[in-house]
């Protein structure tokens, strides 16, 4: 059992570059969900899915797009890359519903000089 | 919208010494509460889940408290070592599913 799995972890971007972060878990969790955490600000939501084919969006979703085409996949895209989005993303899923205990990946570490 | 504090934002005990940690959140109207660790550089490590249900759980030196109604949950760590150093998250799941976080305390047990 991987758990959650995120790709890459560390990556450099120039403003404007578009690039996607790859989300995966093997526990056929219903929910998933992507975070951006920054210095004193804690963790903030990005996206959130319900299950495939259905996203929604967090506290901070402009500047990214995601899809949910299978269980397993949750991909974050970031359509054009602005300094601002100089972050550490993690990406989570639980069961559905609100009682079950979440669960993250390793993160992400993105910088956009 | 829910919002969620952690108190006091750093705080440096010796080593042996028992560690509270704060939590006070907004809307009392929660799913559970979720306690993690992170350490520099790395991701979350689940600590301990609380129902909405629970006055508390444990699991070895750690002990959560829950109370619901007045918006505060509290993390024991008894007879601190220097491994507990990291930073510890409080995170509770609202009646729209979602997650909020605390921005974290930040723990350094001395030796």
């Amino acid at each position: 059992n991987a758990g959650v799995t995120q790709t890459p972890k560390f990556q450099v971007l120039k403003t404007g570059q578009s690039m996607t972060l790859q989300c995966a878990q093997d526990m056929n969790h219903e929910y998933m969900s992507w975070y951006r955490q920054d210095p004193g600000m804690g963790l903030r939501l990005i996206h959130y899915s319900v299950g495939a084919g259905i996203t929604d969006q967090g506290e901070v979703p402009n500047g990214y797009n995601v899809s949910r085409s299978t269980t397993e996949d949750f991909p974050l895209r970031l359509l054009s890359a602005a300094p601002s989005q100089t972050s550490v993303y993690f990406c989570a899923s639980r069961r559905g519903g609100g009682s079950y205990e979440q669960y993250f990946g390793p993160g992400t570490r993105l910088t956009v000089t | 919208k829910q919002e969620v504090t952690q108190i006091p934002a750093a705080l440096s005990v010796p080593e042996g010494e028992n560690l509270v940690l704060n939590c006070s959140f907004t809307d009392s109207a929660i799913y559970n509460l979720q306690w993690f660790r992170q350490d520099p550089g790395k991701g979350l490590t689940s600590l301990l889940l609380i129902q909405s249900s629970q006055r508390e759980q444990t699991s070895g030196r750690l002990n959560a408290s829950l109370d619901k109604s007045s918006g505060r949950s509290t993390l024991y760590i008894a007879a601190s070592q220097p491994g507990d150093s990291a930073t510890y998250l409080c995170a509770v799941v609202s009646n729209d599913y979602k997650l909020s976080f605390g921005a974290g305390t930040t723990v350094t047990v001395r030796a």
